[in-house]
C-alpha cells in the first residue's frame, strides 16, 4: 500500500517549457488536491477534484491546469514554465468529501525553473 | 476566502519544556482543523486534528484545543523531544461548501538538547 505517489522526484525546467507531473493513490479516495509550497508561505492550494470527473480552481490556479484522469490519478501541468513557479509541488487524497476527513500528502516534486 | 494565521514562526525549546503553536482563523463557518508535521524535505503529516463538536482533544504527548468563539486553536506538545524538531502547520476547513484546506505559514519548532 504506497498510499499517494508523485512523480518524478526532482526536475529542472527552461523557462517556457511544458511538464506534466504524475500523481497516484491507491486508497480508493474520492478527493484530490494539488498544493505548492514555497518559503515561509506554507501550502497554498492550486486545484482540486473534489470526486472523479470534477476539478476547481484553487487558491493559485494561474498557469496550470489539471486532468482528473480517473479515480486514482490526478495530474498537473505546467503550459509554459516561468521562475516564478519554482517550487515543491504535493500531491494529496481524502476519502469522501463533505465528512472532513484527513488529507495524506505525497512525497512532493521538487522543480526548479530556469 | 479562509484566512489562518499561525504564531509563532520560529520557536525554540529546551528538551524537556512544552512548545504552543497559535493559529486563528476567518471563517466562521470552518468546522475541521488538522496539524500536520513535516520534517526537512519529507511530507507533511497529519498529528492530530480536532472538529468543532470538540473542545479538546489529547494524543499521548500532544493535544489541541478549540475556542470557536474566539476563532483560535493551538497546539501543545509536552515533554519535548529532539525527534519534535520540523515544521508544523495548522489548517482550517469548511466541509459544507468544499473540502479545501487553507494552511498557517507554518511554526519551526527547534528542540534543544
Amino acid at each position: 500500500n504506497a498510499g499517494v505517489t508523485q512523480t518524478p522526484k526532482f526536475q529542472v525546467l527552461k523557462t517556457g517549457q511544458s511538464m506534466t507531473l504524475q500523481c497516484a493513490q491507491d486508497m480508493n479516495h474520492n478527493s484530490m488536491y494539488w498544493y505548492r509550497q514555497d518559503p515561509g508561505m506554507g501550502l497554498r492550494l492550486i486545484y482540486y477534484s473534489a470526486s472523479e470527473g470534477t476539478t476547481d480552481k484553487g487558491e493559485v490556479p494561474n498557469g496550470y491546469n489539471v486532468s482528473r484522469l480517473n479515480k486514482r490519478e490526478f495530474s498537473l501541468r505546467l503550459e509554459s514554465a516561468a521562475p516564478s513557479q519554482t517550487s515543491v509541488y504535493f500531491c494529496a487524497s481524502s476519502s469522501q468529501p463533505g465528512t472532513n476527513q484527513p488529507q495524506h500528502f505525497g512525497d512532493g516534486t521538487r522543480l526548479s525553473i530556469l | 476566502g479562509e484566512n489562518v494565521e499561525q504564531h509563532p514562526s520560529t520557536l525554540s525549546v529546551q528538551e524537556g519544556d512544552s512548545a504552543v503553536i497559535k493559529c486563528t482563523y476567518s471563517d466562521s463557518a470552518s468546522n475541521y482543523f488538522p496539524w500536520y508535521k513535516q520534517e526537512l524535505g519529507k511530507r507533511p503529516q497529519l498529528i492530530i486534528d480536532i472538529r468543532s463538536n470538540v473542545g479538546e482533544k489529547k494524543d499521548q504527548r500532544i493535544a489541541v484545543t478549540l475556542n470557536k468563539t474566539a476563532k483560535h486553536f493551538s497546539l501543545h506538545i509536552t515533554e519535548t523531544q529532539p525527534e519534535d524538531s520540523a515544521v508544523y502547520f495548522c489548517a482550517a476547513s469548511n466541509g459544507l461548501n468544499d473540502y479545501k484546506l487553507s494552511f498557517g505559514a507554518g511554526t519551526t519548532v527547534t528542540v534543544r538538547a
